[in-house]
């Protein structure tokens, strides 16, 4: 079973900076890895899919990158309302969904 | 629009079952799988299971193989979460989530919260 884990737990930045989230599989996998937002309260936000395609509506700001077992989300330039939890997820393998543990993106 | 509206939040204590629910709307209830993902408070998200609103055939992460169980109601477009025995650890938000044809979940519902408690 493939597991996901994300650096850093707990990443600072200043708004207006840019933000780099990495996330790594124990094998390689397909480009069935997505990126999701959540913050308090509220339900997991699908940000990208496929690697690197953004869902409807995200903003330009938001990238993902990768392949085999090393994925990037970056963030280019930090607005007040993207400091959340950041989540990555391989999809479509078996026997369903794994997620990374999470990294939490804060104000600096 | 897809819309996945979840039933309110629920205390039990020990040992007693519960059934939560997920209702679909906006599509065809048929055409996408139903994920059930838990999130304990203030930890991560775990997918724990799903199912195909064409046949109820599901499937199960090893975590949660066992303890919990899927079903559907075709006719109202509704999936289930049940549990025969709620466990303290039980305690948790779980929300139902629907996949695009390529795999990844779109879809979210708003969350169920169920605290398990004596």
């Amino acid at each position: 079973e493939v597991v996901m884990t994300q650096s850093p737990a707990t990443l600072s930045v200043s708004p207006g900076e840019r933000a780099t989230l990495s996330c790594r599989a124990s094998q390689t996998i397909s480009s069935n890895l997505a990126w999701f937002q959540q913050k308090p309260g509220q339900a997991p936000r699908l940000l990208i899919y496929g690697t690197s395609t953004r869902a409807t509506g995200v903003p330009a700001r938001f990238s993902g990158s990768g392949s085999g077992t090393e994925f990037t989300l970056t963030i280019s330039s930090l607005q007040s309302e993207d400091f959340a939890v950041y989540y990555c997820q391989h999809y479509n393998n078996w026997p369903g969904y794994t997620f990374g543990p999470g990294t939490k993106l804060e104000i600096k | 629009e897809v819309l996945l509206a979840q039933s309110g939040a629920e205390v039990k204590k020990p040992g007693e079952s519960l059934t939560i629910s997920c209702k679909a709307s906006g599509y065809s209830f048929t055409d996408s799988w139903i994920n059930w993902v838990r999130q304990v408070p203030g930890k991560g998200l775990e997918w724990m299971g799903r199912i195909d609103p064409t046949d109820s055939y599901s499937n199960f992460s090893p975590s949660f193989q066992g303890h919990v169980t899927i079903s559907v109601d075709k006719s109202s477009g509704i999936a289930y979460l049940h549990w025969s025995i709620l466990e303290a650890s039980d305690t948790a938000i779980y929300y139902c989530a629907r996949p695009e044809r390529e795999g990844h979940l779109r879809d979210w519902g708003q969350g169920t919260l169920v605290i398990v408690s004596s």
